[in-house]
């Protein structure tokens, strides 16, 4: 099974709609992220928690919320999505314990689309 | 963050050595050089990462200049497998969160 599992890993939906992309981990860190990736761009960061308590805005937050409900688990929501939201969604995380590595472990990946 | 800049795509010969340079002239003293690919349309893998030293591990080796302006990630022996998208990342010290780029598109050829 993976460390970073995503769900769901595809979802297709209309204009207005609530969605919610859920990421848990089993590697037991503390720090975690939620990834946008357009078509043939790199990956910009929505959200990140450092630990439960901690929930921070990245680079492009609007229109985007998100739930630590446990360590484990990191979900985003999109209140009211549209169609300019369709992307790959990406969650990950990173150990805690000690100095900053700068590994990132990914999830699969949830590709969403907005019609 | 240092500005990195990369090539937009390259080729390699399947068996060669693929060397994947980077740019980070703006980079600081005491700021890391990060390496991560993505393979097709997967999460990003970390490869490797080195503040001045180069450093080796069994995916490759990176090879960072002496006056920290640039460096090279180095696949000695590519495989088709190593088809993918390559991204060089530098962030401000202390800032635990790292932005992607458009990276290199590297191509094995067979």
């Amino acid at each position: 099974d993976a460390d970073v599992t995503q769900t769901p890993r595809n979802r297709i939906t209309k204009t207005g709609k609530r969605i919610m992309l859920e990421c848990s981990q089993t590697k037991g860190h503390d720090r975690m992220y939620w990834y946008r990736q357009d078509p043939g761009l790199g990956l910009q960061l929505i959200y990140y928690s450092f630990d439960v308590k901690d929930i921070n805005k990245g680079e492009i937050s609007d229109g985007y919320s998100v739930s630590r409900q446990a360590q484990a688990k990191f979900s985003l929501s999109l209140e009211s999505a549209i169609p300019n939201q369709t992307a790959l969604y990406f969650c990950a995380t990173s150990d805690n314990r000690g100095p900053f590595t700068g590994e990132l472990f990914f999830g699969e990946g949830s590709r969403l689309t907005v019609l | 963050d240092a500005k990195t800049t990369q090539p937009p795509s390259m080729d390699c010969a399947e068996g060669r050595a693929a060397n994947l340079p980077c740019n980070h002239s703006t980079i600081s003293g005491n700021e890391y050089v990060y390496w991560y690919r993505q393979i097709h349309s997967q999460g990003p893998q970390y490869i490797i990462h080195g503040l001045k030293n180069n450093e080796t591990n069994e995916m490759a080796s990176l090879i960072i200049t002496e006056d920290r302006k640039s460096s090279t990630l180095i696949l000695p022996h590519a495989t088709l497998r190593d088809t993918a998208v390559y991204y060089c990342i530098a962030p401000n010290f202390g800032n635990e969160k790292l932005t992607f780029g458009t990276g290199t598109r590297l191509t094995i050829i067979p």
